[in-house]
């Protein structure tokens, strides 16, 4: 089945690159996705990747996709404190089974 | 372009009362999907409607249901409420089934 494990917390200094971690088991997964979460609201897509990709970059953000681990990484730039926040990693099933597997997210801290 | 709204935003139930939440999609988008979020199991499938018909559905008991209709709004119903079903409703829209999802803000539940 599908699963996704992402590193619990990360803590950094605003001005310093923030580099969160995420590990997926589907090898079948088409796209893979960073959702923000900030305290009380919904998810905020941030970014995704194609399966066939290994790296986008969009801004401040530079995703990073490792197939043959199964290994993706949210690189964000120049962090700051408005970054703070949860974020997810999650996979898109391939096939027909059309759903979100998400990891259990990160909270980003970003300290003055 | 209106995002993803959810109604209601906060909403307090007791055991065995049922509740329905409601979902608008963005305009154009004929996919809606539901997820739960709790602290312990993070993020979860519940299922997917896409042009009004259920095309998936996660491991959830048959309490919990949803219909779509056919401008695409849906409606998640849970019946027979749990103490366990307190949980921060999310749903999502997409244009299609297997594309990028968009969140509303959710709907908080609490039962007492």
């Amino acid at each position: 089945g599908e699963d996704v494990e992402q590193s619990l917390f990360l803590s950094v200094r605003e001005g310093d690159s923030s580099v969160i971690n995420c590990t997926y088991t589907d090898s079948s997964s088409t796209y893979l996705y960073w959702y923000k979460q900030e305290p009380g609201a919904g998810l905020q897509l941030l970014t995704y990747i194609f399966s066939n990709m290994d790296m986008k970059q969009d801004q401040r953000l530079t995703v990073l996709l490792n197939k043959k681990d199964k290994h993706l990484s949210l690189r964000i730039a120049d962090t700051q404190t408005g970054d703070s926040a949860i974020y997810f990693c999650a996979e898109m099933s391939g096939g027909s089974n059309y759903k979100l597997t998400f990891g259990k997210g990160t909270l980003l801290t970003v300290n003055p | 372009k209106a995002g993803v709204t959810q109604t209601p935003r906060y909403l307090i139930k007791t055991r065995g009362q049922q509740v329905t939440l409601s979902c608008s999609p963005i305009s154009g988008h004929r996919s809606v999907s539901w997820y739960q979020q709790t602290p312990g199991q993070g993020l979860q499938f519940l299922f997917e409607y896409f042009s009004e018909t259920q095309r998936n559905k996660g491991n959830f008991p048959g309490r919990f249901s949803g219909r779509q209709f056919s401008n695409s709004r849906s409606e998640m119903n849970v019946s027979t409420l749990e103490l366990g079903d307190s949980a921060l409703y999310l749903c999502a829209s997409s244009r299609g089934s297997g594309e990028k999802l968009f969140f509303g803000s959710g709907t908080q539940l609490s039962v007492l």
